[in-house]
């Protein structure tokens, strides 16, 4: 199971931290993905990481603004977008998407207003 | 990265109708293809994985195909539960994902 932190509200300009626990002891071999769905709109995949490894894998449209990272026990998985612009605000997920067991956290919203 | 174009964006239908979703790729990802379902307020669902094998549960008058670079989702009699947004995912370049824009079955 995944458990998201809550929502968040954020200037622009600023960076924001969303955190995905894992719950289970097959979900630090597969990949976590952060997946992303503004007001409206698709689903747009923007990174992930395979805990066990601390491998990270990154779409090129957010190579440069998004870190993924994971705690030393690799069951927390975050996810940091810096640069907030009013385009990011939206409902990020956590998931896994085709391996191990399927699952999609509950959703972080996350609100860039000044 | 690879490129998920999918089409239409928007398909205006009726109970009973027969619909076809249609997922290209920029380059061969073999059967690396799922479909996705989503309502409002919820998480997205798989209903199709290895492009044609449905999940555990999922009504037979869904159908998936295709292999390399084109894929179809197929509704054979839509049912009121089915009007959702739906989406291919691709995962040949696995952990790399891609997703297709989405197809919003609406209520024609």
């Amino acid at each position: 199971q995944l458990v998201q932190s809550g929502a968040e509200v954020k200037k622009p300009g600023s960076s924001v931290k969303v955190s995905c626990k894992a719950s289970g002891d097959s979900f630090n071999k597969f990949a976590i993905s952060w997946v992303r769905q503004t007001p409206g709109q698709g689903l747009e995949w923007m990174a992930g990481v395979i805990p066990i490894f601390g491998s990270t894998h990154y779409a090129q449209r957010f190579k440069d603004r998004v870190l993924v990272t994971t705690d030393e026990f690799a069951t927390t998985v975050y996810m940091e977008l810096r640069g907030l612009t009013s385009e990011d605000t939206a409902l990020y997920y956590c998931a896994t998407l085709s391996r191990g067991p399927l699952d999609w956290g509950q959703g972080t919203l996350v609100t860039v207003s000044s | 990265d690879i490129q998920m174009t999918q089409s239409p964006s928007s398909l205006p239908a009726s109970v009973g109708d027969r619909v076809t979703i249609t997922c290209r790729a920029s380059q061969d990802i073999g059967n690396d293809l799922g479909w996705w379902q989503q309502k409002p307020g919820k998480a997205p669902q798989r209903l199709v994985y290895r492009a044609s094998t449905l999940e555990s549960g999922v009504p037979s008058r869904f159908s998936g195909s295709g292999s390399g670079t084109e894929f179809t989702l197929t509704i054979s009699s839509l049912q009121p539960e089915d009007f959702a947004t739906y989406y291919c995912l691709q995962h040949k370049s696995y952990p790399l994902y891609s997703f297709g824009q989405g197809t919003k079955l609406e209520i024609k």
